[in-house]
């Protein structure tokens, strides 16, 4: 059974750092393609960021040069390293996994974690 | 960057209604789209994707069609499970993954 547990939000002022963890089981994340997706209070879905099989990376603007996506394949784990955190980011985050689609062309997020909360507040 | 659309925002419906919900993209993406369904509190649902293919597991009153610019989520008959809201997504390989803004189906 795939299972993905997201942990590190917590609370944290404007400028700060924090690495979120998303634990993988049932699958490798060195197999599959990676997402975080997060969402504001009461706002929609916003898709962040992508980390591939052959370990390309892609990110929305508003996080680029802030936000790195990573995984550990020892640990079976996915990372995001969020850096010069911003109000506006405040968020659930979620991890997702998805698989290749369409010929390999698309790629839906089949599986998700349950979120963790990000708060940025001075 | 794609950018997606959805209509209508909100809408109020009755169990056993058909509901149709719709997504437009800023430009073509062929059949390169996904329907998710999010409950309060809960993550995302993946409910179809390349445009009209249904997610194993998800009853098949879930419907999906379009190609290009203009898509659709269709519910034949609205189930009190189905209250939600609903988001598209652009999910081309190697692209920005947006997200629609998302449709709320409410009790009508």
């Amino acid at each position: 059974e795939v299972q993905l547990v997201e942990s590190g939000g917590d609370l944290i002022q404007p400028g700060g750092s924090l690495r979120l963890s998303c634990a993988a089981s049932g699958f490798s994340v060195t197999n599959d393609y990676m997402s975080w997706v997060r969402q504001a209070p009461g706002k929609g879905l916003q898709w962040v960021s992508v980390i591939y099989s052959g370990a390309k990376t892609l990110y929305v603007d508003s996080v680029k040069g802030r936000f790195t996506i990573s995984r550990d394949r020892s640990k079976n784990t996915l990372y995001l390293q969020m850096n010069s955190l911003r109000p506006e980011d405040t968020a659930v985050y979620y991890c997702a996994r998805g698989q290749a689609r369409c010929g390999g062309d698309c790629n839906p997020l089949n599986d998700w974690g349950q979120g963790t909360l990000v708060t940025v507040s001075s | 960057d794609i950018q997606l659309t959805q209509s209508p925002s909100f809408l109020s419906a009755s169990v056993g209604d058909r509901v149709t919900i719709t997504c437009r993209a800023s430009q073509g993406i062929s059949n390169y789209l996904a329907w998710y369904q999010q409950k309060p509190g809960k993550a995302p649902k993946l409910l179809i994707y390349a445009a009209s293919t249904l997610q194993s597991g998800v009853p098949s009153r879930f419907s999906g069609s379009g190609s290009g610019t203009e898509f659709t989520l269709t519910i034949s008959s609205l189930q009190p499970e189905d209250f939600a809201t609903y988001y598209c997504q652009h999910i081309n390989s190697y692209t920005i993954f947006t997200f629609g803004p998302g449709t709320k189906v409410d009790i009508k």
